[in-house]
């Protein structure tokens, strides 16, 4: 799997939109951007995932980028119990049952009042 | 949605015994689980992948038998740790695959080893 880098942390005000960067430059044609988050001293969550094309859910937006060698993670109304690492995945998907996950360091974000 | 439960959520042992710990898909069957640990301040790591009724896979540097992984249904996998050691002190994180691909995660199990 491709890998990703992410600045190790970030701060954002309580109700402004928080976006996370990523960047996958070696990312193949047949791998999806996942992204999840790890509340502290709890299993990660996931938030959302995409192709090429960007996505919404109820949790946040992705963005990404026409090469995609890049994505942004966007928290559009950031709330204190958004507070948490975020890690940014790239891995091959439809189906393949031995794709596993593979975390790297993740954004430590702080949302502060 | 897709709930994974693990048990004891965190335990604490004496140095040379085991412990056992469960994980559980409570609304859906998993034909593969997986198993990561985790170090204070640290990333996920993944040790390894178990399929339903056949021997796990571990990740380079996990000594299978110091962590005994069996996955006799497909709803539920179990890690021993074996005579653990204060090093063994970790969060361990399960998670299960569904049918389709996608991942859901165990709230963890924080052990330990005094």
């Amino acid at each position: 799997d491709a890998k990703t880098t992410q600045p190790p942390s970030m701060d954002c005000a309580e109700g402004r939109a928080a976006n996370l960067p990523c960047n996958h430059s070696t990312i193949s044609g047949n791998e999806y951007v996942y992204w999840y988050r790890q509340i502290h001293s709890q299993g990660p969550q996931y938030i959302i995932h995409g192709l090429k094309n960007n996505e919404t859910n109820e949790m946040a937006s992705l963005i990404i980028t026409e090469d995609r060698k890049s994505s942004t993670l966007i928290l559009p109304h950031a709330t204190l119990r958004d507070t948490a690492v975020y890690y940014c995945i790239v891995r091959v998907g439809g189906g393949n049952a031995g794709n596993m996950l593979t975390f790297g360091g993740g954004t430590r974000l702080m949302v502060k009042p | 949605g897709a709930v994974v439960s693990q048990h004891p959520s965190w335990v604490i042992c004496k140095s040379g015994t085991s412990v056992k710990i469960e994980c559980r898909s409570l609304d859906f069957q998993a034909t593969t689980m997986f198993w990561y640990r985790q170090f204070p301040k640290q990333s996920l790591m993944l040790m390894a992948t178990s399929n339903e009724g056949s021997k796990a896979t571990y990740e380079q540097g996990v000594e299978k038998d110091k962590f005994l992984i069996n996955h006799a249904s497909l709803t539920l996998s179990t890690l021993t740790v074996t005579s653990a050691h204060p090093e063994d002190s970790s969060f361990y994180i399960c998670s299960a695959r569904d049918n389709g691909d996608e991942q859901y995660f165990g709230p963890g199990t924080r052990l330990t080893v005094t």
